[in-house]
């Protein structure tokens, strides 16, 4: 069985710009979560989705901002692109909740 | 997260040796994850306990949880180079606002000494 997948897996953008990030899970896995790393403020959730809805999100700027497709893959996007906003961005899948997430290798994002 | 307390920070080991990771919270847990991190890379689910007492083992590494001391600690037994890495554990506190969402601990970074 494929595990979750992310592309890219590393990204180079300019402060004001715009990115996409996208996540596909394991087959039949419906949940997909998104989180933040970054070495000071650690790993951060982000937002949470299944079939499509969002159950629940992080305490992030409205730049920041996802949506799941109906084969469950996801994307999440963040506008106008700050320093701050250099991180390691992790997305999880699982069956139909948060219980035993599995996660990507993650997309590494640098904003310069 | 200050919710989530993770000790110690840091670990450096001799291979062979025993150690403990301990992490706790500041409210009652629902559900504890362990997962495990290379430098830069996704987590790896370890394990879940969900009940007070609650103790599970993967290969040589053992969580348990307790549940009245809100604490989870992870022990590793005869430890190896391949158990190098960032632990992290993940809260789940059953409530209506963290549904569906972990709250995770800031990580023990272990290094295994050959």
């Amino acid at each position: 069985k494929a595990g979750v997948t992310q592309t890219p897996r590393y990204l180079i953008k300019t402060r004001g710009q715009q990115v996409t990030l996208s996540c596909s899970p394991i087959s039949g896995h419906r949940s997909v979560s998104w989180y933040q790393q970054t070495p000071g403020q650690g790993l951060q959730f982000l937002f949470e989705y299944f079939s499509e809805t969002q159950r629940n999100k992080g305490n992030f700027p409205g730049r920041f901002s996802g949506r799941q497709f109906s084969n469950s893959r996801s994307e999440m996007n963040v506008s106008t692109l700050e320093l701050g906003d250099s991180a390691l961005y992790l997305c999880a899948s699982s069956l139909a909740g948060m219980y035993e997430q599995y996660f990507g290798p993650g997309t590494r994002l640098t904003v310069t | 997260s200050q919710e989530l307390e993770q000790s110690p920070q840091s670990l450096i080991v001799q291979e062979g040796k025993n150690l403990t990771i301990n992490c706790t919270s500041s409210k009652t847990l629902y559900g504890l994850y362990w997962y495990k991190q290379k430098y830069g890379e996704g987590l790896i689910f370890l394990m879940m306990l969900q009940k007070g007492g609650e103790e599970k083992s993967h290969e040589k590494i053992t969580a348990k949880l307790d549940e009245k001391k809100q604490q989870s600690s992870l022990h590793i037994t005869a430890s190896q180079p391949s158990h190098a890495g960032i632990y992290l554990c993940g809260a789940d506190w059953g409530l209506m606002d963290s549904s569906y969402k972990l709250i995770f601990g800031s990580g023990t970074r272990l290094l295994v000494r050959p």
